[in-house]
């Protein structure tokens, strides 16, 4: 079984500047999480999505931040325009089900904004 | 308010000895618990889990002790070894939730 990939694993952007991340969740996993850790802090929930559905997004910092998940398969988390607070750590989670059990991390996108 | 946290942000011990994380959580209402380990350069990975329910569950060389009174949870493992070596992480999810709730971890050294 595949595990959750990420992409890309670093991105340097400047200030202004808009980047997308990418996760794939494990195949058949409806629940897809996105979390932040910030300068060694601890990892900060950004939203969750059933299928294609946001379940919750309280986390999200601001409407600089948009995720989206068309048809429920991959995700996609845009920053746009990027400021220097927003380095960190962008972490992607997948569970088979929500309520219950551990969630499968990936390895993280690290995004340096200068 | 929500939050989890640790009591030391760094642990050293020597090869072979045992080694305890402590964490202490607010949120009441919290009836799952999760260990996780972060290795440099990759994710969080699941290492052992306990409910509500319990106080003590066991796994291969870690044993998660749950104290509600207090709300603590201890990680703890067993003859330590240099592959152990990473950031350990508590979580807690409140019962029926979906959100899992990160502590800022630990960092763990270990000396050979």
């Amino acid at each position: 079984e595949a595990g959750v990939t990420q992409f890309p694993s670093h991105s340097v952007i400047e200030k202004g500047q808009t980047v997308t991340l990418r996760c794939d969740p494990i195949s058949g996993h409806d629940n897809l999480y996105w979390y932040r850790r910030v300068m060694g802090k601890e990892i900060k929930f950004l939203l969750h999505f059933v299928k294609e559905s946001k379940q919750d997004e309280s986390g999200m910092p601001n409407n600089r931040f948009l995720a989206e998940r068309t048809g429920g398969t991959y995700s996609t988390l845009k920053v746009q325009p990027a400021e220097l607070e927003d380095s960190g750590v962008y972490f992607c989670a997948s569970s088979q089900f929500g309520n219950v059990g551990a969630l499968h991390f990936g390895n993280g996108t690290r995004l340096t904004v200068t | 308010g929500e939050s989890v946290g640790l009591h030391l942000p760094t642990l050293s011990v020597q090869e072979g000895d045992n080694s305890i994380i402590n964490c202490a959580y607010s949120n009441s209402a919290s009836d799952y618990f999760i260990w996780y380990k972060q290795e440099s350069g990759k994710g969080p990975q699941f290492i052992i889990d306990i409910r509500s329910n319990m106080d003590k569950r066991q796994g291969q060389r870690v044993t998660v002790l749950l104290n509600k009174t207090v709300k603590h949870l201890s990680l703890q493992i067993a003859a330590t070894q240099p592959g152990d070596s990473a950031v350990y992480f508590c979580a807690e999810k409140e019962g029926g939730g979906f959100k899992t709730i990160f502590g800022a971890g630990t960092r763990l050294f270990v000396k050979a």
